[in-house]
């Protein structure tokens, strides 16, 4: 079965603009997490979102980053007025109910500020 | 002390060698355990869930020590393609929402 994906796979921006990067999560699964990993480093929690709960907005680095998910759906993690240090690879992974679930991850998108 | 510790390593162990590495935990709470392989530019995927009476999958052993709290993955007869960045997760207090991923054991397996 189709597996989480992520668009764009690569984006190369300026510094200073905005930024929306997508994740579509395996049907079904109602936990969706973001994490950032920069070159070389370990995974960074960004957000997590299960079901209908508010969403775990503890890991967002600044006011500069938001993310939204439509129901159970896709997720869209925005950044603005993006710097160099936000440039990372951006990962989505879902799984089918929480955090004692396997976690599927999609392939990121490699986000490069310029 | 950190919520999850791994040595970052690199760990360069010839083929066909036996190989250990332990994860650290400070919430003597958490529940849940696994580790997740990363290939270098890939996204992490799991290799395998730790439970508490420790597991087994192949040439890979997973075990739990909840005294001391640490898990341990050791990997027998290595093979090449083994090497990869070993990522540590331990959810976070006792909730089941919420996990923590470890900055990852690399390992290099060398012919």
């Amino acid at each position: 079965g189709a597996g989480v994906s992520q668009s764009p796979s690569n984006k190369v921006t300026e510094k200073g603009k905005d930024v929306e990067l997508r994740c579509d999560p395996i049907s079904g699964h109602t936990a969706l997490y973001w994490y950032r990993q920069r070159l070389g480093q370990g995974l960074e929690f960004l957000i997590y979102f299960q079901g209908n709960s508010a969403p775990d907005k503890s890991g967002l680095p600044s006011d500069r980053f938001s993310a939204e998910r439509t129901g159970e759906s896709v997720s869209t993690l925005t950044i603005q007025r993006t710097q160099q240090e936000d440039s990372a690879v951006y990962l989505c992974a879902s799984s089918r109910q929480g955090a004692q679930e396997t976690q599927y991850f999609g392939p990121g998108t490699r986000l490069l500020v310029l | 002390r950190k919520e999850v510790e791994q040595d970052p390593g690199p760990f360069n162990v010839p083929e066909g060698a036996t190989v250990a590495f332990n994860c650290t935990y400070s919430n003597s709470a958490s529940q849940s355990f696994f580790w997740y392989r990363q290939d270098c530019r890939k996204e992490p995927k799991l290799l395998m869930s730790v439970y508490s009476s420790g597991n087994e999958d192949g040439r890979f052993t997973a075990q739990l020590n909840r005294a001391s709290q640490y898990i341990s993955l050791l990997i027998r007869d290595s093979k090449l393609s083994d090497s990869a960045t070993y990522l540590c997760v331990v959810n976070k207090e006792n909730r089941d929402d919420k996990i923590i991923f470890g900055k990852g054991t690399r390992l290099h397996i060398l012919p």
